[in-house]
């Protein structure tokens, strides 16, 4: 069964502090994985699709980084308005769905 | 602009009472989905559809229905027989190929009392 597990659950973090989200998955046959953010009571943003091992992309102050078994997302210089959840999830080959994580809360203290 | 709306935002229904979740999307994708999201839980597929007239259940389908007459509707029906059905309902859509990225609308909480 596909699983993705995230860690920490929740993290506070101070303003200019960079620090990383944890992705763990396991999933036969990576289709790809997609981290989202989301604000309290929104739908979640797309953020990021990654298909393949050592494959980055950045946007911002945010970048994502894919190895065999997980994916992190680093935040660098945070700022208040980055304070949301981040959400990862990852799409068997052979499934249409997508299995998401439990998120990570990140609070950005000005 | 091109986006997923969902209609209402807020619902309120009694127990026993059947209620429809409306999503609409005009990004011209392929597929729909449905999701449920619970305090503390990760988002959980209560049905898709990649084509009109043809939808599958997902990972939680019991006690909802669903329908798939046009490309750009795909409205969620949360029926008595769910036995927990408050929460936040998240509609999304994707192309069928190349990225396969999914797409939110804004959600809609639905309270039953």
């Amino acid at each position: 069964e596909d699983q993705v597990t995230q860690s920490p659950e929740a993290l506070r973090l101070q303003e200019g502090e960079s620090s990383s989200l944890n992705c763990s998955y396991t999933v036969s046959g990576l289709r790809g994985l997609f981290w989202y953010r989301q604000d309290p009571g929104k739908g979640p943003e797309f953020l990021f699709t990654l298909y393949s091992a050592g494959e980055e992309k950045e946007k911002e102050r945010l970048k994502a980084t894919l190895t065999k078994k997980e994916s992190f997302l680093h935040i660098t210089a945070p700022k208040p308005e980055d304070s949301a959840t981040y959400l990862c999830a990852v799409q068997a080959f052979r499934a249409q769905k997508l299995v998401f994580g439990q998120g990570t809360r990140l609070t950005i203290n000005p | 602009d091109g986006g997923i709306t969902q209609s209402p935002k807020y619902l309120f229904r009694k127990e026993g009472q059947n209620v429809t979740l409306s999503c609409e999307q005009n990004l011209n994708h392929d597929a729909m989905y449905w999701y449920r999201q619970d305090p503390g839980q990760g988002l959980r597929l209560i049905y898709y559809s990649q084509i009109v007239n043809d939808f599958q259940k997902g990972d939680i389908a019991e006690g909802y229905s669903v329908s798939r007459e046009k490309k750009e509707s795909f409205p969620l029906t949360v029926t008595s027989a769910q036995k927990n059905p408050t929460a936040f309902y998240l509609c999304a859509s994707s192309i069928m190929e190349g990225s396969y990225e999914q797409y939110f609308g804004p959600g809609t909480r639905l309270t039953v009392t």
